[in-house]
């Protein structure tokens, strides 16, 4: 099992471009997620996937898109790259979004600079 | 809404005992979770707290009061390798799995 798998690892924008961050899961969870995670600060929920078609908001949502079209996928899209949007993305997945989540796995991070 | 308070660092020397502190509030509680995470690298999974009470996995331990809304992470026989961040993550019913900013812990020689 490859668990989450997130690319890129890097990337560097301009201001104004989009781009999609891809997350891969391969342990059949329903829950997924999407964290940024800023220097010396904690993680931030920016939006989340209870199973396929159904998607939320987190504490962060502006400027991002989601969708989950299928158990395995949930790409993260920028629509107009700002550079308030440089940070490290983080996907996490948990076998169940019903409560009592227990144990997220998260993806190794992506990085991004918005110049 | 949800909050999480965690001390933002602290320090201690190698094979001490360290307590790290988590208070929360967060609507439609499931349980308490901790992770992990060494500069540069993903937060990794340490424990979950369904019920009140001390669980133990090896020099960790983590312990719940639901009713006082509160659970800590005890590391036993520190060691050089357990100097990272630490968040706490209460689960709830509205399925925003919530991070604070962590505490930052230092391992002294």
């Amino acid at each position: 099992n490859a668990g989450v798998t997130q690319t890129p690892k890097f990337q560097v924008l301009k201001t104004g471009q989009s781009m999609t961050l891809q997350c891969a899961q391969d342990m059949n969870h329903e829950y997924m997620s999407w964290y940024r995670q800023d220097p010396g600060m904690g993680l931030r929920l920016i939006h989340y996937s209870v199973g396929a078609g159904i998607t939320d908001q987190g504490e962060v949502p502006n400027g991002y898109n989601v969708s989950r079209s299928t158990t395995e996928d949930f790409p993260l899209r920028l629509l107009s790259a700002a550079p308030s949007q440089t940070s490290v993305y983080f996907c996490a997945s948990s076998l169940s979004g019903t409560g009592g989540f227990g144990e997220l796995f998260f993806g190794e991070g992506s990085r991004l600079t918005v110049l | 809404g949800q909050s999480l308070e965690q001390p933002s660092e602290v320090t201690a020397v190698e094979g001490a005992i360290v307590q790290i502190n988590c208070t929360y509030q967060t609507s439609g509680f499931y349980g308490l979770s901790w992770y992990q995470q060494h500069d540069g690298g993903a937060p990794t999974f340490l424990s979950y707290n369904a019920l009140d009470g001390l669980e133990e996995t090896g020099r960790f331990s983590s312990f719940l009061s639901r009713s006082d809304s509160y659970g800590y992470l005890l590391l036993q026989e520190l060691q050089m390798k357990d100097s990272a961040s630490y968040f706490c993550a209460p689960g709830g019913g509205t399925y925003k799995y919530i991070f604070g900013t962590g505490t930052r812990l230092k391992v002294l020689a």
